[in-house]
C-alpha cells in the first residue's frame, strides 16, 4: 500500500536560515505528491504539488521536486521567516477513490 | 468563495453526551472526508464519502462513531456516547471530481470532560 515518511520535528531555525524537510514515499503506480501546511488553530492548506516525475512544485518561496528515482519529495525554502512557523505534511494520492496518504507532519519553529 | 464550512468551531461536553459535528463541503465537490487530529496519533482518516455514499469507514474507531451524508451539501459526524479520549480536532475536507486535492475546513475542537 501507499505510505509517506517524513522527518520528525520539531525543526527549529533562525529567521533567514535554509529549510529542508525530508519526505520519502512508497506507492504503486504514478501518484501525485503534495505538501500541505497547517498554521496554528487552522485546517490544512495546500502549499504545493507535483503530478509527475521531475515536476517541481513551488509556492511562497517553497519548492519541492518529484524524484521518482529516489522516491522523494523534499520541501525546501532558501530563507525562512517567523511567519512560516507551522506544521508541514507531505502527502500522496490518489489511493482508493480520492484518498490521500499523509505523513505524520513536521513542526517548524522559526525564531528571530 | 466559501470554503469548507464546519460547525461548531468549538464544543465542550461531558462524558456520555451525544455530540454532532457538521460539515458543508465546497459546492461541486463530490468527495468528502472526515479526519481526527490529536497530538498522540496525528492526522487520522475516519471515513470518506464519494457522491454521498460511504466508501471507506475503516478508520472509524468504534460503534460510538457514525457519519452520514444525506445530500451533496451536508454531512454529520456523530459520537454517542462521547468519552474523554474522543477529545481532538475534527476536520472535514472535500475534493472535486477527478482530483485528489483536498480542501480542508477550519476544524471543530472537541473537548469531552
Amino acid at each position: 500500500g501507499n505510505s509517506v515518511t517524513q522527518m520528525e520535528g520539531p525543526v527549529t531555525l533562525s529567521e533567514e536560515a535554509f529549510l529542508t524537510i525530508n519526505c520519502t514515499y512508497t506507492a504503486t503506480g504514478y501518484p501525485s505528491l503534495f505538501w500541505y501546511v497547517q498554521y496554528p488553530g487552522e485546517g490544512l492548506q495546500l502549499l504545493l504539488k507535483a503530478t509527475k516525475a521531475d515536476d517541481k512544485g513551488s509556492n511562497k518561496g517553497f519548492e519541492a521536486t518529484y524524484r521518482k528515482e529516489t522516491t522523494s519529495f523534499h520541501l525546501e525554502k532558501g530563507s525562512v521567516q517567523v511567519s512560516d512557523s507551522a506544521v508541514y505534511f507531505c502527502a500522496l494520492g490518489p489511493g482508493g477513490g480520492n484518498k490521500l496518504t499523509f505523513g505524520t507532519g513536521t513542526q517548524l519553529k522559526v525564531e528571530l | 468563495d466559501a470554503g469548507v464550512i464546519q460547525s461548531p468551531r468549538h464544543e465542550v461536553t461531558e462524558m456520555g453526551q451525544e455530540v454532532t459535528l457538521r460539515c458543508k463541503p465546497i459546492s461541486g465537490h463530490n468527495s468528502l472526508f472526515w479526519y481526527r487530529q490529536t497530538m498522540m496519533r496525528g492526522l487520522e482518516l475516519l471515513i470518506y464519502f464519494n457522491n454521498n455514499v460511504p466508501i471507506d469507514d475503516s478508520g472509524m474507531p468504534e460503534d460510538r462513531f457514525s457519519a452520514k451524508m444525506p445530500n451533496a451539501s451536508f454531512s454529520t459526524l456523530k459520537i454517542q456516547p462521547s468519552e474523554p479520549r474522543d477529545s481532538a480536532v475534527y476536520f472535514c475536507a472535500s475534493s472535486p471530481p477527478s482530483s485528489p486535492r483536498q480542501f480542508f475546513g477550519p476544524g471543530t475542537r472537541l473537548t469531552v470532560l
